[in-house]
């Protein structure tokens, strides 16, 4: 079956801006959550989405955002874009049951904002 | 807060070699423990984990891990390496009582296997 599918793969931004990346979770799953990836901080808990709603959310300013739609697609919204935002921006799915571990990654969207 | 310390972050090795890699996490309850693996080019994936049971756990590729729970450590195992496995390497903890998708992730090891 089709993977984790995120959209787009490359963009480029600049400071002030905003930026909507997409994820399409692997059909029958539930749960999206992102992960940010960075060579300094390695990868960080953005949020989780099950069911249209925000299930758990990590340390991150209110500029980060998402949103989650009823056939599961999930998109994250960061707003006035700083340059230390420049990441690799990976969507999970999972069927969203408790006692699930495994997660299933996209193959990420690549942020750099200039 | 848990964190999770990987202490190698780049271990070259020959074919052939027998890996182990570190993991310690900081936490204090029970947890679920994982490892996944990003080969070049390709997205993270799940190479095993643990959440009960035998605390010695054998994944995809002839990949094992230990979960000791006094040394708070789940180090990946394997007896011989092969090129195909150069990657880098995560571990990751959940509390067991939180959200299994909030995963904690280690800073990662890049593991370089030589032919």
């Amino acid at each position: 079956k089709a993977g984790v599918t995120q959209t787009p793969r490359y963009l480029i931004k600049t400071r002030g801006q905003q930026v909507t990346l997409s994820c399409s979770p692997i059909s029958g799953h539930r749960s999206v959550s992102w992960y940010q990836q960075t060579p300094g901080q390695g990868l960080q808990f953005l949020f989780e989405y099950f069911s249209e709603t925000q299930r758990n959310k990590g340390n991150f300013p209110g500029r980060f955002s998402g949103r989650q739609f009823s056939n599961s697609r999930s998109e994250m919204n960061v707003s006035t874009l700083e340059l230390g935002d420049s990441a690799l921006y990976l969507c999970a799915s999972s069927s969203g049951g408790a006692d699930t571990g495994e997660l299933f990654f996209g193959e990420g969207s690549r942020l750099t904002v200039l | 807060a848990q964190s999770v310390s990987q202490h190698n972050h780049h271990v070259i090795l020959s074919e052939a070699a027998s890996l182990e890699l570190g993991c310690n996490y900081s936490y204090g309850g029970t947890v679920n423990l994982f490892w996944y693996v990003q080969y070049p080019g390709q997205h993270l994936q799940l190479l095993l984990k643990y959440f009960s049971g035998d605390p010695l756990v054998k994944g995809i590729k002839g990949f094992e891990a230990e979960f000791i729970k006094s040394k708070f450590s789940f180090n990946l195992r394997k007896p011989s390496v092969q090129w195909s496995d150069t990657a880098e390497y995560f571990c990751a903890v959940t509390r067991s009582s939180g959200s299994a998708r909030q995963l904690t992730f280690g800073s990662g090891t890049q593991l370089t296997v030589l032919p």
